[in-house]
């Protein structure tokens, strides 16, 4: 089973600031997913990235997948206090299952 | 198009009780997953459902068990409960193979073991 890690566990940041969290594995992925989790919510997915080098952007959001396809990053820029929440990446089976990290929590204080 | 629809959102129960979680999947998904998420940590796979049949499960003992119904609904039945089974359970449709598309979850039932 694939263990993936995610840094920072904890992320503290004014509004306005920019910020980068990352999802590694010692594995290479198959597909990544990029999750937010609000408090009493379940995750929502953000993003699904399949190819090395890969960027995508969605808003203020940009994802990167690592060449070798064994790491990823999330960058938010002029962060706001809606981007607070626990960000969580997954690896993705070919089966259709998926293997979660621990997450970043993020607080945006206005 | 509906989402995923979960039931209790809510539940207290004493150990070594049963419990049954109940989950709706989104309209068009046939695959439904349940995951448990402990306070701080990330979802753990628990099992996957495809047309009534278990297809994968995690690491977690057999007092955790599952069913599908032909309509892609889906339960979830936890025997001889224990304090470590508190946790956010939470389930998610899919499309078999889908993934690319990833996981569409409900909100999750919040399970307290006292």
């Amino acid at each position: 089973t694939q263990l993936l890690e995610q840094s920072p566990q904890f992320l503290s940041i004014q509004e306005g600031e920019n910020l980068t969290v990352y999802c590694n594995s010692s594995s290479v992925f198959s597909s990544l997913q990029w999750y937010r989790q609000e408090p009493g919510e379940g995750p929502v997915l953000l993003v699904t990235v399949v190819t090395g080098g890969e960027v995508k952007k969605l808003k203020r959001l940009t994802f990167q997948f690592g060449d070798a396809r064994k790491d990823s990053s999330l960058h938010i820029t002029a962060a706001q206090p809606g981007d607070t929440g626990l960000y969580l990446c997954a690896e993705n089976t070919n089966a259709g299952k998926s293997t979660f990290g621990d997450g970043t929590t993020l607080t945006v204080k206005p | 198009e509906t989402g995923v629809t979960q039931s209790p959102t809510h539940l207290i129960k004493t150990r070594g009780q049963q419990v049954t979680l109940r989950c709706s999947s989104q309209s068009g998904h046939n695959t439904v997953s349940w995951y448990q998420q402990a306070l701080g940590q990330g979802p753990q796979f628990i099992f996957q459902y495809y047309r009534e049949e278990e297809n994968g499960r995690g690491n977690f003992p057999p007092r955790f068990s599952g069913l599908q119904f032909p309509n892609y609904s889906s339960e979830l039945n936890v025997n001889a409960l224990e304090l470590d089974d508190s946790a956010l359970y939470l389930c998610a449709s899919s499309l078999k193979n889908s993934a690319y598309y990833g996981y569409t979850f409900g909100s999750g039932t919040r399970l307290t073991v006292v």
